[in-house]
């Protein structure tokens, strides 16, 4: 079945540091690639998607790029704020007769001032 | 209200007790879902929703059952649970069920069971 892998958390870095949050996933077809966030006590939320192959999603100076080749959607980010600190999800989305997200299992993301 | 609103945001209850949680959107959305968060594990997909229809149960326990009486509603009512049903409960919709769409969450329900 479709299914999605992230890099294991925790990590924690510096303010200012470059972010690489590795996700690959197994899916038939072709899906929709997504980064959800989730702070402290809060739902869900949509931080970025790409649709199809080499789409590039970006939102608040995080980017991923959708690979097909290497079937890869790694969250990146230059330099990162306290304010990241946050659990990160990759996941995709299938069209089979309902719209189905899959998530990875999550990274914890802490960022030290 | 904007988006997707669930209560309570918390909720403790034994288990023999019957309790529902609730879920409104406000985006004019045509699916509902259901997610369990637990510790460590990933989001688990309980239950789907297209246009009031369910359209998928994953394999979810019977003391588990979903409500949806229209589109903008979906509630789970809860009845002798166990304690590793304790978890946070995510809520979502999405516009249409056909489409590549992202989902919208509420902010969950932490339910624990004791």
């Amino acid at each position: 079945g479709d299914s999605v892998t992230q890099m294991e958390g925790p990590v924690t870095l510096s303010e200012e540091a470059c972010l690489t949050i590795n996700c690959t996933y197994t899916a038939t077809g072709y899906p929709s690639l997504f980064w959800y966030v989730q702070y402290p006590g809060e739902g869900l939320q949509l931080l970025l998607k790409a649709t199809k192959a080499d789409d590039k999603g970006s939102n608040k100076g995080f980017e991923a790029t959708y690979r097909k080749e290497t079937t890869s959607f790694h969250l990146e980010k230059g330099s990162v704020q306290v304010s990241d600190s946050a659990v990160y999800f990759c996941a995709l989305s299938t069209n089979k007769g309902a719209q189905k997200l899959v998530f990875g299992q999550g990274t914890r993301l802490t960022i030290n001032p | 209200e904007t988006g997707v609103t669930q209560t309570p945001r918390h909720l403790v209850m034994g288990m023999t007790n019957k309790k529902s949680l609730k879920c409104e959107q406000h985006l004019g959305h045509n699916a509902m879902y259901w997610y369990k968060q637990s510790a460590k594990k990933p989001l688990e997909l309980m239950f789907v929703y297209n246009f009031k229809e369910q359209t998928e149960n994953n394999s979810v326990p019977s003391r588990f059952s979903p409500e949806c009486p229209n589109s903008s509603h979906l509630f789970l009512h809860l009845h002798t649970l166990q304690p590793e049903d304790s978890a946070l409960y995510l809520c979502a919709s999405s516009q249409d069920p056909g489409a590549y769409t992202e989902a919208f969450f509420g902010q969950g329900t932490r339910l624990t069971v004791v």
